[in-house]
């Protein structure tokens, strides 16, 4: 059952133009949001984060927006560069029996063309 | 650098063998999670330790095993592998065990079973 869902495996935005990654989940007890982006022969690296109280967060280039009635997240590029192609991940958490657990989906690959 | 440090970075080994993956976390993080990527998988979670105790536990095999030390680091132990058992393994940080604290992946340790 996969509780964090991308379903766009892939994406090709022109540099300069927005990117817009999509992540949606199933599980109404998620309350903090991640996004991490992968380059090839490296861990995820951290970009920015939600909180389920709040319905964006903004962070220079990057913006999440989350509709937690329509259980989706958003992860906005502004403007894309081409730097910024990698695989994508989202990651929803929540707390299981007094710990906390993060569920990362599948991932899309984000291909900015100069 | 995420400051969390996993060794070896390659491992490649014959099937039926064991083997153990080491992750330091980040200093002052005191929970631990590993995570496994297949060819073109999502992060799999595994197991989360915080402060040395066992906290959650994912999809992970009982030929699978883990523990913290206590100095925080971490051992992930394989035994009796197989060829599906060649994958990405990926050690994570994080400060707390609770909710709004991201987690920092090191580089991975990438397993190769032949």
């Amino acid at each position: 059952d996969q509780q964090v869902k991308q379903n766009s495996p892939s994406l090709s935005v022109q540099e300069g133009r927005i990117s817009i990654l999509n992540c949606d989940y199933t599980n109404s007890m998620f309350d903090y949001f991640l996004w991490y982006k992968k380059y090839p022969a490296e861990g995820p690296t951290f970009l920015i984060s939600i909180s389920s109280i709040k319905d964006k967060n903004e962070d220079g280039r990057f913006t999440v927006f989350l509709n937690k009635s329509a259980k989706h997240l958003s992860l906005h590029i502004v403007p894309s560069q081409p730097g910024d192609s990698a695989v994508y991940f989202c990651a929803a958490g929540s707390s299981t029996s007094g710990t906390y657990k993060y569920i990362f989906g599948t991932g899309t690959r984000l291909k900015v063309l100069a | 650098d995420s400051g969390v440090t996993q060794t070896p970075k390659h491992l490649i080994t014959a099937t039926g063998q064991r083997v153990t993956l080491r992750c330091s976390p980040r200093s002052g993080d005191l929970s631990v999670y590993w995570y496994q990527q297949s060819l073109d998988q999502g992060l799999q979670f595994l197991i989360q330790y915080y402060n040395g105790e066992e906290r959650a536990k994912g999809n992970i095999l009982e030929r699978f095993s883990a523990q913290q030390f206590p100095d925080l680091h971490s051992e992930l132990n394989l035994s009796s592998l197989e060829l599906g058992d060649s994958a990405l393994y990926f050690c994570a940080s994080s400060a707390r065990q609770g909710g709004n604290s991201p987690l920092h992946f090191g580089n991975g340790t990438r397993l190769t079973v032949t």
